[in-house]
C-alpha cells in the first residue's frame, strides 16, 4: 500500500524568504502522479502542483517549484518570495497511475503561516 | 468560470436528524468524490462516482449513502448524524480519460456541525 508523510507538522517563515516542505512517500509502482495541494483557513483545497512520476524535469508553478527525487522518493515543494496569502496547510498527495478509483493519498498536512 | 459548488456551506443538524449535502459542478467532469475531512487532519475519502458508477471505500459507515441523479450534481446523505460526524464535507471532482485519472478539483466545502 502505498504511503504518504510529511515529518512537519509546522512551519514558519518570514515574508519575501524562501520556504520549503518536506514530503516522501512510499509505492511499488513506477507511474504515478504527486501533488501539492493548499488550503488556506477558508477550508478550500487549491491545487498548487503536479508532477508525473515519468517526468525527470521538476515542475514548477510561478514561485512554486518542486524537488523530486525517484529513486529517494521525494518530494518537497519550494515557495520562493513568501507571501501573506501563502499561509495556509499544505498537503502532499500521490495517485496511481493504475488504480481503478483516483484515490488520492494524502500526508498529514503541514501547517504554513508566513510572517510579515 | 468552471468551477464545484456545494450547498449549503454550513449545515447544523440534530443526532439523529437526516441531513443531505450537496455538491454540483461546471467542469464536466465524469468523476465525483467525498471526503470527510476533521480539524487539521488530512480528507478521508467515502466514496466516489466515475459516471454513474458507484465506488464505496470499505471503511465508510454505512450510515453515509450518496446519490448521483446527472453527470452535474451529486449528493451526500447522513441517514442518523451521530456527533463524531461532526466535520468539513468536501466535494471533489477529476476527469478520467483513456482509463486515467487527472487531479481532483475541490468545493469550497460544507460544514456540518451535529447538535
Amino acid at each position: 500500500a502505498q504511503t504518504v508523510t510529511q515529518s512537519q507538522p509546522e512551519m514558519s517563515v518570514q515574508e519575501a524568504e524562501t520556504v520549503t516542505l518536506s514530503c516522501t512517500y512510499d509505492t511499488s509502482e513506477n507511474n504515478y502522479y504527486l501533488f501539492w495541494y493548499k488550503q488556506p483557513p477558508s477550508r478550500q483545497m487549491i491545487l498548487v502542483i503536479r508532477q508525473e512520476a515519468y517526468k525527470q524535469q521538476n515542475a514548477t508553478e510561478n514561485r512554486f517549484s518542486v524537488n523530486f527525487q525517484k529513486a529517494a522518493k521525494s518530494f518537497s515543494l519550494k515557495i520562493s518570495d513568501s507571501q501573506l496569502g501563502d499561509t495556509a496547510m499544505y498537503f502532499c498527495a500521490f495517485m496511481s497511475y493504475s488504480g481503478n478509483t483516483g484515490k488520492l493519498i494524502f500526508g498529514q498536512g503541514t501547517t504554513l503561516q508566513v510572517k510579515p | 468560470d468552471a468551477m464545484v459548488i456545494q450547498n449549503p456551506r454550513y449545515q447544523v443538524t440534530q443526532f439523529g436528524k437526516p441531513v443531505t449535502l450537496s455538491c454540483s459542478q461546471t467542469l464536466n467532469h465524469n468523476v465525483m468524490y467525498w471526503y470527510q475531512q476533521k480539524s487539521s487532519q488530512a480528507p478521508k475519502l467515502l466514496f466516489h462516482y466515475y459516471d454513474k458508477d458507484f465506488n464505496n471505500e470499505a471503511d465508510t459507515p454505512d450510515n453515509f449513502q450518496s446519490r448521483r441523479p446527472n453527470t452535474s450534481f451529486c449528493f451526500l446523505d447522513i441517514r442518523s448524524p451521530g456527533l463524531g460526524d461532526a466535520a468539513m464535507y468536501l466535494c471533489a471532482t477529476s476527469a478520467r480519460t483513456s482509463g486515467r485519472y487527472n487531479e481532483q478539483f475541490f468545493g469550497p466545502g460544507t460544514r456540518l456541525t451535529v447538535l
